[in-house]
């Protein structure tokens, strides 16, 4: 079963607006990863927040983190059309070795 | 170059024809893992291995087979392919960051077809 579930399914906005993408997961996590996936092609990571961390910026990336909520958020801000991709949010659960994915958001950035 | 390789990228074969897809990684991680990703169900993880001689199930592991005799490589053997282990795989390593896992390094991928 999934651990992870991201909210939208499926999200459509125009270049230079910003995306944000949603996780919820639902035991006690170790760490959480965000990653893309261009059609077809290997998952790349994009960002890893600890369970004891609340928010991390990577560039145009910015990840939050609610373990009270067992959610997480990652927004991209001021989009283009090369951020068009599936992403997904994995997490390790604590006291368990594997790695959990959830359904992925499919994001278009329209030029 | 940091990279993990699988091998075919794609196969078609017929029902019970044992099978291998070879994973390989040149970074030394401990952790390597496969995954199938099915249309709508995101990324399942079928096997898992944290160190050599050993490997732990995931979330979908019937029906298929793995084995870690060296830290670089870590195969996943169809003994007797079915139709629905049509998918795309991806094998992925990485380091065991302390608590928990580090970013992971996936494969490009091999796409499979079972008639």
């Amino acid at each position: 079963s999934q651990q992870g579930e991201e909210d939208p399914q499926a999200l459509s906005i125009q270049e230079g607006e910003n995306a944000t993408m949603n996780c919820s997961y639902k035991t006690s996590i170790n760490n959480l990863q965000w990653y893309r996936q261009n059609s077809g092609r290997g998952l790349v990571h994009l960002i890893l927040i600890r369970s004891n961390e609340r928010e991390k910026h990577s560039g145009r990336l910015r990840v939050t983190l609610d373990t009270s909520k067992k959610s997480s958020s990652l927004l991209i801000t001021a989009s283009r059309a090369a951020d068009t991709a599936s992403y997904f949010c994995a997490t390790d659960a604590r006291g368990n070795n594997d790695m959990r994915f959830g359904a992925g958001t499919r994001l278009t950035v329209k030029p | 170059e940091a990279q993990v390789t699988q091998n075919p990228r794609y196969l078609i074969t017929v029902t019970g024809k044992k099978l291998t897809v070879t994973c390989s990684q040149n970074m030394n991680h401990e952790y390597m893992s496969w995954y199938r990703q099915d249309p709508g169900l995101g990324l399942r993880q079928i096997y898992y291995s944290m160190n050599v001689e050993v490997t732990d199930k995931g979330d979908v592991p019937e029906g298929y087979k793995v084995s870690r005799k060296e830290k670089r490589n870590f195969p996943l053997i169809l003994e007797s392919p079915s139709p629905n282990q049509t998918s795309l795989y991806f094998c992925a390593s990485s380091l065991l960051a302390g608590t928990g896992y580090g970013e992971q390094y996936f494969g490009p991928g091999t796409r499979l077809t079972v008639t």
